[in-house]
This record gives C-alpha cells, sequence and structure tokens, in this order.
C-alpha cells in the first residue's frame, strides 16, 4: 500500500521561514509533489520533485531524498495570506495504472 | 483561459437518489481524476482515466461510476447517494503522468438529505 505522513498542524510568524516534512512509503515511486489548499478552495500546484535535490520556485522550495523517501516544503517570507493546508502527494505507479495520492494535510497558521 | 470546469458547483439530493456530477477540460490533458475529499481531510483518489484506460481504487464504493465519453469531459455517477458520501468532489487534470502538477476544478459541494 502506500503512505504520506506529514504534520497535523504548524504555526509559524509572518516574515519567518517554516519547513512541512513529508514522509512516505510506496511502490513504484517516480515524484512528489506539493499542493496549497485555502479553506473552500481547491488545491494548487505548488511544485514536483522526482530526483533528490532542491527545487526552487520563488518563496517556496521543495526538496527530496529518495533515498529516506522523505521529502520537505520550505517557505520563505512568510506572508498571513500563506496561511493554509499543504498536501504533500506522491506519484507512483507504472503507465497507465500511475496515480497521485495525498497525503493527511498540513495546516499552516501564520501570526503576525 | 485554459481550465477546468465542474458543474454544477453545489449539489443537493436526497438519500438514494441517483446523481451525476460533470468536468470539463480545455487544457487538452490525458489523465483525468475524480477526487473525494471530507471536511479537514486530504484529497482521497476515487478513480482516474489515463487515456481512454479506466483505473479504479481498490477502495472506492461500486456506488461511483465514471465515464469520460472524450478527452474533455468526464462525469461521476454515484447510483445511490448515502449520507456518507457527503463532500466536496474534485475533478482534476494532468499531462501524462502529472509531472507537471495536476489542474483543479473548484469541486462540486454535495449535501445528501
Amino acid at each position: 500500500g502506500q503512505s504520506l505522513e506529514q504534520p497535523s498542524e504548524v504555526t509559524a510568524v509572518e516574515g519567518a521561514i517554516v519547513q512541512i516534512n513529508c514522509t512516505y512509503q510506496t511502490s513504484g515511486f517516480y515524484g512528489l509533489s506539493w499542493y496549497q489548499q485555502h479553506d473552500g478552495g481547491a488545491p494548487t500546484f505548488l511544485s514536483y520533485n522526482a530526483l533528490d535535490g532542491l527545487e526552487e520556485t520563488g518563496r517556496f522550495s521543495s526538496f527530496l531524498s529518495r533515498s529516506d523517501s522523505y521529502g520537505y516544503l520550505l517557505l520563505q517570507e512568510l506572508q498571513m495570506k500563506d496561511s493554509a493546508s499543504y498536501f504533500c502527494a506522491v506519484q507512483s505507479g507504472y503507465s497507465s495504472a500511475s496515480k497521485i495520492i495525498f497525503g493527511s494535510g498540513t495546516r499552516l497558521s501564520i501570526r503576525p | 483561459d485554459a481550465m477546468v470546469i465542474q458543474n454544477p458547483r453545489y449539489q443537493v439530493t436526497q438519500f438514494g437518489k441517483p446523481v451525476t456530477l460533470s468536468c470539463s477540460q480545455t487544457l487538452n490533458h490525458n489523465v483525468m481524476y475524480w477526487y473525494q475529499q471530507k471536511s479537514s481531510q486530504a484529497p482521497k483518489l476515487l478513480f482516474h482515466y489515463y487515456d481512454k484506460d479506466f483505473n479504479n481504487e481498490a477502495d472506492t464504493p461500486d456506488n461511483f461510476q465514471s465515464r469520460r465519453p472524450n478527452t474533455s469531459f468526464c462525469f461521476l455517477d454515484i447510483r445511490s447517494p448515502g449520507l456518507g458520501d457527503a463532500a466536496m468532489y474534485l475533478c482534476a487534470t494532468s499531462r501524462d503522468r502529472g509531472t507537471g502538477g495536476l489542474f483543479f476544478g473548484p469541486g462540486t459541494r454535495l449535501t445528501v438529505l
């Protein structure tokens, strides 16, 4: 089967840096992605890692270690609008059976 | 603008009364997904189409069916909704394996009375 673990809640201060960790277990791992979801909205894609290392997109960075089955999302210069739920999602499987399964989500609260 | 559209945005049905949710996309993506999301939970994959190949998750109830008549459209049929099926239903698309991410529609909020 597949499983992903991430912290349920994280609190941080505006302007600071926060890291949200994700560990996973799956067969046929292909990549790890991150999504942001505001209350009442749909998830929006943030980043994707297929290879080990760091991917940077503006204030957001994502890291993957395939050997450790571990990744994280790093958010810098936090803004109040970053308060949302963040999901890691693992892509696994082969050819047409490849699918994307979500972790349980981390609720990020930003305080002034 | 290229997008994923879901209709209706809100659906109210009675216990046991069939409903159909629709999804259309202008992204020309070959993969379409249906996720169910309940309050404060992760999106749960129900099934997906990779082109015309249908993939059903093992724990998706038989009560849920899907159709994809062409590249642009995908439907979710709930044959006999129960109270436990009340949720947000999210349609998403991707190109191939989704290395560029999933593109989600706004979702359909289903209420079962």
